[in-house]
């Protein structure tokens, strides 16, 4: 079974600077995605970025990175120049790589999250 | 196009009751999961379905749960005789799963169940 780990339950940031979430995980799959969704308060979760297990290469999104170390099993997040609206509950993922409609389930396996507060 | 719509948003039931919930997915996205979020908790899985055929399903889903999505479209989750355990937040989200490729799953705004 795979476990994702947050062991940052709350983080705080000044607007405008850099902040990094943290995250570990557990699994004996080879093949397999980790996202990053955020869930702001009251509102739905959406997904922030994702990394293919395969790829070397740290997955960015805009203002958002990665740091995937896949030896170590660790999957950071990075948000530079941090704006009021990312304030919210940030989750770690852990997807096994599905064979579409011929495999199993894609579920996704959550972390417990970090809320993240963005101070003006 | 619209996104995942779960009704109601919030539901308030005094213990005993039964309860259900709907989820409407993405026109088309053929798989609908199930996720409950605990306070403080990430969500967890709790079942799947491709088309209206359910896969799979948690050891999470007691017998008091049942989950259908006739006709493939829409979802229904329902929760019999509820306990004040199953406070929770219950997510929907849905997908478009095709051959040897990732599927993003797009989620619904919850219903938050309260067991009084």
């Amino acid at each position: 079974a795979q476990t994702v780990t947050q062991s940052q339950p709350e983080m705080s940031v000044q607007e405008a600077e850099t902040v990094t979430l943290s995250c570990t995980y557990d699994t004996s799959e080879s093949n397999y995605y980790l996202f990053w969704y955020k869930q702001p308060p009251s509102r739905q979760m959406i997904l922030v970025i994702r990394q293919e297990a395969y790829k070397q290469q740290n997955a960015t999104e805009n203002r958002f990175s990665v740091n995937f170390q896949k030896a170590a099993k660790s999957f950071s997040l990075k948000i530079s120049d941090s704006q009021l609206g990312d304030t919210a509950m940030y989750f770690c993922a852990f997807m096994k790589h599905g064979m579409g409609l011929q495999g199993g389930s894609e579920k996704l396996v959550f972390g417990k999250g970090t809320k993240l507060t963005v101070n003006p | 196009d619209t996104g995942v719509s779960q009704n109601p948003r919030h539901k308030i039931t005094k213990r005993g009751q039964n309860v259900t919930f709907r989820c409407d997915p993405i026109s088309e996205h053929n798989r609908l999961y199930w996720y409950r979020q605990t306070l403080g908790q990430g969500p967890e899985f709790l079942t799947y379905f491709q088309n209206e055929a359910q896969l799979e399903k948690s050891r999470l889903l007691s017998d008091r749960f049942s989950a259908e999505r006739p006709k493939g479209s829409f979802s229904t989750l329902e929760i019999q005789r509820t306990e004040q355990g199953d406070s929770a937040m219950y997510l929907c989200a849905s997908s478009l799963s095709l051959v040897w490729s990732y599927n993003e799953q797009f989620f619904g705004p919850g219903t938050r169940l309260t067991v009084l």
